[in-house]
């Protein structure tokens, strides 16, 4: 259990680039998670994954945001077009449905739009 | 619905004192709830976790948590406050592993412990 991985952990880029993140969760857990924190913020949900399937997205993923995790294993985040407001820590989480109750968190990109 | 609210964003105290912050709860279900740390620029630690088993569950680095369902509440509490412990801590609910599907997290609660 090598725990969850999340790069790179920083980025910055200019306004109006693309930006791609990845997650690699715990090998044997299905369920994947995207949270996006702001300073001074919790965790705020952003989408999930069982296995492969997007099971449910936040209203907070606009258009410019896509996430996938195409075999059930590693996921990415990406968006175009960024925007000054996204500036955040990125965290991807992961857990195995019906056994572990918790969250396990990766490290966070944290991106920086100038 | 489910959400927490965490009473106080910053809390301080001295090196040695008992250390409480302070979670309640929102659930229309029976809630399994957590207390993370995060540390500056890293990401979420679980302290501690309730599942509806034992009340007062206890968590790592001495931490500790009751929950009570007429309060509804999960309080985190160390009797004694260390440098180390000076970190951003939150309280999260979900629902229970087999129905639900996101972690709702408070706004965080900011400790300083004062030498």
């Amino acid at each position: 259990d090598t725990g969850v991985s999340q790069n790179p952990r920083h980025k910055i880029t200019k306004r109006g680039q693309n930006v791609t993140f990845r997650c690699d969760p715990i090998s044997e857990h299905n369920r994947l998670y995207w949270y996006r924190q702001t300073l001074g913020q919790g965790p705020e949900f952003l989408t999930y994954f069982q296995n492969e399937a997007q099971l449910e997205k936040s209203r907070l993923l606009s258009d410019r945001f896509s996430a996938e995790r195409p075999k059930g294993s590693f996921s990415t985040l990406e968006i175009q077009r960024t925007e000054q407001g996204d500036s955040a820590m990125y965290l991807c989480a992961s857990t195995r449905k019906s056994l572990n109750t918790e969250a396990f968190f990766g490290q966070g990109t944290r991106l920086t739009v100038v | 619905a489910q959400s927490v609210t965490q009473l106080g964003s910053h809390v301080s105290v001295s090196e040695g004192a008992l250390v409480l912050l302070r979670c309640n709860y929102s659930s229309s279900v029976p809630p399994y709830l957590f207390w993370y740390v995060q540390y500056p620029n890293q990401g979420l630690q679980l302290l501690l976790k309730y599942t509806s088993a034992a009340t007062l569950v206890k968590g790592i680095n001495g931490f500790e948590a009751e929950f009570k369902k007429s309060e509804t509440s999960f309080h985190l509490t160390k009797p004694s406050a260390h440098m180390s412990d000076a970190a951003e801590y939150f309280c999260a609910v979900s629902d229970p592993p087999n129905t639900g599907n996101q972690f709702y997290f408070g706004t965080g609660t900011s400790l300083t412990v004062i030498p």
